[in-house]
């Protein structure tokens, strides 16, 4: 099992282009989550998804879009890159059964920087 | 707001050592716990889960929960070097949603 896998590990954009980052699981799991990590700010979710067919915004969703295209996949979408956006994005997903639906597992990270 | 807090330290320890985390939170109808373990350039690894009142334990690691006072925390027993990492304390808020709330982390370094 792969486990979250992200697509692409690193990027640069310049002010004003658009990206999708790609996220995938092989674990079944129902939820799907988009965090963004900036130094000393742990992390903040910007959107997720409880099940297919369902998306949420979450603390920081201004400047982004997310399509939860099957159980497996969940993109986050910039639309208009800004260098406020410039930080490490993480894809997560939980549900597991029982106690264990809410543990969530994370991706390895994408490093986005915006010029 | 629901906020949980963090000393971001460094907390310093010599190895062998006890290291202790501790994590506030704001609402006391929280439901679930999570210690998570990053290391630097690298993405958040559960450590440790913890959903009812008291010590849970796991090898080395203890996760303590104390919902009246509203603070979780984290010992790690034996304390290594590669045990050096930034630790984040994550909760589940007592609502429909299943998304957690993240404390900034607290960054331990175990001195050999």
């Amino acid at each position: 099992n792969a486990g979250v896998t992200q697509t692409p590990k690193f990027q640069v954009l310049k002010t004003g282009q658009s990206m999708t980052l790609q996220c995938a699981q092989d674990m079944n799991h129902n939820s799907m989550y988009w965090y963004r990590q900036d130094p000393g700010m742990g992390l903040r979710l910007i959107y997720y998804s409880a099940s297919e067919g369902t998306t949420d915004k979450g603390e920081v969703p201004n400047g982004y879009n997310v399509s939860r295209l099957n159980k497996r996949e969940f993109s986050l979408r910039l639309e208009s890159a800004a260098p406020s956006q410039t930080s490490v994005y993480f894809c997560a997903s939980s549900g597991l059964a029982g106690f264990g639906v809410n543990e969530q597992f994370f991706g390895p990270g994408t490093r986005l920087t915006v010029l | 707001q629901k906020e949980v807090e963090q000393n971001s330290g460094p907390l310093s320890v010599p190895e062998g050592a006890i290291a202790s985390l501790n994590c506030t939170y704001s609402d006391r109808g929280s439901q679930s716990f999570f210690w998570y373990r990053q290391y630097s350039g690298k993405s958040p690894e559960l450590i440790m889960s913890i959903y009812s009142n008291g010590d849970k334990e796991d090898g080395r690691f203890t996760a303590q929960l104390n919902k009246a006072s509203q603070y979780v925390s984290l010992l790690i027993r034996d304390s290594q070097p590669s045990d050096s990492a930034t630790y984040l304390c994550a909760v589940k808020w007592d609502t429909g949603r299943r998304a957690l709330t993240f404390g900034s982390g607290t960054r331990l370094q175990v001195q050999p």
